[in-house]
């Protein structure tokens, strides 16, 4: 079975870090592309970013460029999500999620909250 | 502002069908694959249709897609009160090098 478990989210201050992982099992990660998505509360599905199966190529969105940054750790089935000078409107549950090709999800994790507040 | 286009909700009765659209450009669902997800209260997205109309095992088939230019559409029959949900459309952007996704679609069953 596919299972995607994210960790690392918590309360951080304005302007503040965090590094986020995804533990994946149930496959052969090495094979697979990979995303991050989030989503504020309340709010829709906002995609993040996109790093390929040998970590080559990666994809950001506008809204992360120069701030975000993923990697992954094909030996250890891992994912990563480095985050910096965060503001509140980066608030939000940030999911990992399996990649089929650019145009499909196929599995995503529970997520994990991220609050920025002072 | 979404890159795609969806209808913020939409209603049915219980065993009636509902249509869920979805409009782009050329450069996303134009030219690549449209899935379709549904999100229950307080979980996380599944995927329920993808490469335009297939559906991933265990999806029932009262769930399809369709695409057609840059519009695509999410049917659903013999409405139940297990999917009111949270729908949302997405596919990637070949212009912004970007995965995107529609506002979501808020379906009520009444």
């Amino acid at each position: 079975e596919v299972q995607l478990v994210e960790s690392g989210g918590g309360l951080v201050q304005p302007g503040g870090s965090l590094r986020l992982s995804c533990a994946a099992s149930g496959f052969t990660f090495s094979s697979y592309e990979m995303s991050w998505v989030r989503q504020a509360p309340g709010k829709g599905l906002e995609w993040l970013l996109y790093i390929s199966s040998s970590g080559t190529t990666i994809y950001y969105a506008d809204s992360v460029k120069g701030r975000f940054t993923i990697s992954r750790d094909n030996a250890k089935n891992s994912l990563s999500l480095q985050v910096n000078s965060l503001t509140a409107e980066d608030t939000a549950v940030y999911y990992c999620a399996r990649a089929l090709g650019g145009d499909s999800l196929d599995s995503w994790g529970p997520g994990t909250l991220v609050t920025i507040s002072s | 502002q979404s890159v795609l286009t969806q209808p913020p909700s939409v209603s049915a009765a219980p065993g009636q069908k509902v249509t869920i659209s979805c409009s782009g450009s050329s450069s996303n669902i134009g030219n690549n694959y449209v899935s379709w997800y549904q999100q229950l209260p307080g979980t996380a997205p599944k995927l329920l249709i993808y490469d335009n109309n297939e559906r991933p095992s265990g999806i029932p088939d009262r769930f399809s897609g369709s695409q057609s230019g840059t519009s695509a559409t999410l049917d659903i029959t013999g409405l139940q009160a297990g999917d009111e949900a949270d729908y949302y459309c997405g596919t990637w952007d070949t212009s912004l090098s970007v995965g995107v996704f529609g506002g979501g679609t808020k379906l009520t069953v009444l």
